[in-house]
């Protein structure tokens, strides 16, 4: 299966600056790439798709870019309910697989 | 609107069967591609498989001998269950819908709450 390495395992950011969250592929998944948001006692929650789009009602400070097998996730300007836990996950080939996660928390 | 709900035993005894059921309102089982995956307290999330109108079924080749997904059209519900349980089982289950294409894919849109199942005796 392919193994998916998130880095680092912690962000420590303040509230209106910019973080930036890697994510690397054992080997190519091409653009299917996603991202997503989880908070504490929460499901997670699907942010990016296909490397690059928004899911319904993520706000424009989410970006993410990357493609085959290196993937970057950008939050713009950190707000409160941003600190989280953030996965990233492959769609291409099957079984499907998380990264071990980042944690951004309040710098 | 589309809610999901995870419900079955919270705790189950090693070498027994887990069993799940998710109750889908706001659609209908027969349209979509549905999904478990779990996560074992403080680990990253792991997919069990993904099951479509009992007609495509696809599990995770770590758990393939011992998992079946099912669906209930009658009851707008699908199931997991999950047999020869271990400590290494306990985890907290979701059950999500396959609703966003993307490509030839279809990514997550709504998920359950989740639900805890501790296996131990």
């Amino acid at each position: 299966e392919i193994v998916m390495t998130q880095s680092p395992a912690t962000l420590s950011v303040s509230p209106g600056e910019r973080a930036t969250l890697s994510c690397r592929a054992s080997q190519s998944v091409s653009s299917y790439l996603a991202w997503y948001q989880q908070k504490p006692g929460q499901a997670p929650r699907l942010l990016l798709y296909h490397t690059s789009t928004r899911a319904t009602g993520v706000p424009p400070r989410f970006s993410s870019s990357g493609s085959e097998t290196e993937f970057t996730l950008t939050i713009s300007s950190l707000q409160s309910e941003d600190f989280a836990v953030y996965y990233c996950q492959q769609y291409n080939i099957w079984p499907r697989t998380f990264g071990q996660g980042t944690k951004v928390e309040i710098k | 609107q589309v809610q999901l709900q995870e419900s079955g035993p919270g705790l189950v005894k090693p070498s027994e069967t887990l069993s799940l059921t998710c109750t889908v309102s706001g659609a209908s089982i027969t349209d979509y591609f549905w999904s478990w995956i779990r996560q074992p307290p403080g680990k990253q999330l792991e997919w069990v498989g993904y099951i479509y109108y009992n007609v495509r079924v696809k599990y995770n080749p770590s758990l393939e001998s011992r998992v079946t997904l099912s669906v209930d059209t009658a009851k707008n519900q699908f199931s997991l269950n999950l047999r020869s349980v271990t400590a290494a089982d306990t985890a907290v289950y979701y059950c999500l819908r396959l609703g966003v294409p993307t490509s030839d894919r279809y990514v997550d849109d709504y998920w359950g709450r989740g639900t805890l199942v501790t296996v131990s005796s």
